[in-house]
């Protein structure tokens, strides 16, 4: 059981070049998150979506783009990197509107240089 | 004011104490409680939830909620030196049709053998 993969685990990147996380589950759960974590600022949620096709935004979603054409995936996608977008993403994901616990997949941490 | 608020520690315990991390949140609304677990490196692991006042025991973790005073906070019993970690609380805030929480930026446990 695969549950919640993400790729890449590691990547560095260019300020100016776009660069795409993929979150995979393999729980057929409704809901997906994207969220980072920084020191001092803990995990902030960046977009979600409650559905194939139906995302929305969270607490720090400027800079970033979703989609989501599959339930099982959600990638985010920066499309100018800049270095103030340096963390660790965390993709995450929830059973239903009545669950609303969260699993979280192992994170890709992104350095922009 | 934040809305989760937790002593960023750390809180440092002798093997087989009482560990006590405590948590408050601003929305008197809010619905939902979470206890999550982040080894150094590694994706936050969900622990515990709790929707109701009182207590809830799983293991060595039990869970306690008053709502009155908006607070939550986590008992780890007989602490173990793999217990070191950083414990994140989590708060699910009254329903508006999505399942957002909102973490505290977590509380570093250290217990020594």
């Amino acid at each position: 059981d695969a549950g919640i993969t993400q790729s890449p685990r590691y990547k560095i990147t260019e300020t100016g070049r776009q660069v795409t996380l993929m979150c995979h589950q393999t729980w057929s759960h409704s809901y997906m998150f994207w969220y980072r974590q920084d020191l001092g600022h803990g995990l902030r949620l960046i977009y979600y979506s409650a559905a194939a096709d139906i995302t929305d935004k969270g607490e720090v979603p400027d800079g970033y783009v979703v989609s989501r054409s599959k339930t099982e995936n959600f990638p985010l996608t920066l499309e100018s990197a800049t270095r103030s977008q340096t963390s660790v993403y965390f993709c995450a994901s929830s059973e239903s509107v009545g669950s609303h616990e969260q699993y979280f997949g192992p994170g890709t941490r992104l350095t922009v240089t | 004011q934040k809305e989760v608020e937790q002593n960023s520690g750390p809180l440092s315990v002798p093997e087989g104490a009482i560990a006590s991390l405590n948590c408050t949140y601003s929305d008197r609304g809010s619905q939902s409680f979470f206890w999550y677990r982040q080894y150094s490196g590694k994706s936050p692991e969900l622990i515990m939830f709790i929707y109701s006042n009182g207590d809830k025991e799983d293991g060595r973790f039990t869970a306690q909620l008053n709502k009155a005073s908006q607070y939550v906070s986590l008992l780890i019993r007989d602490s173990q030196p793999s217990d070191s970690a950083t414990y994140l609380c989590a708060v699910g805030p009254r329903n508006t049709g999505f399942q957002k929480l909102v973490f505290g930026t977590g509380t570093r446990l250290l217990v020594s053998p």
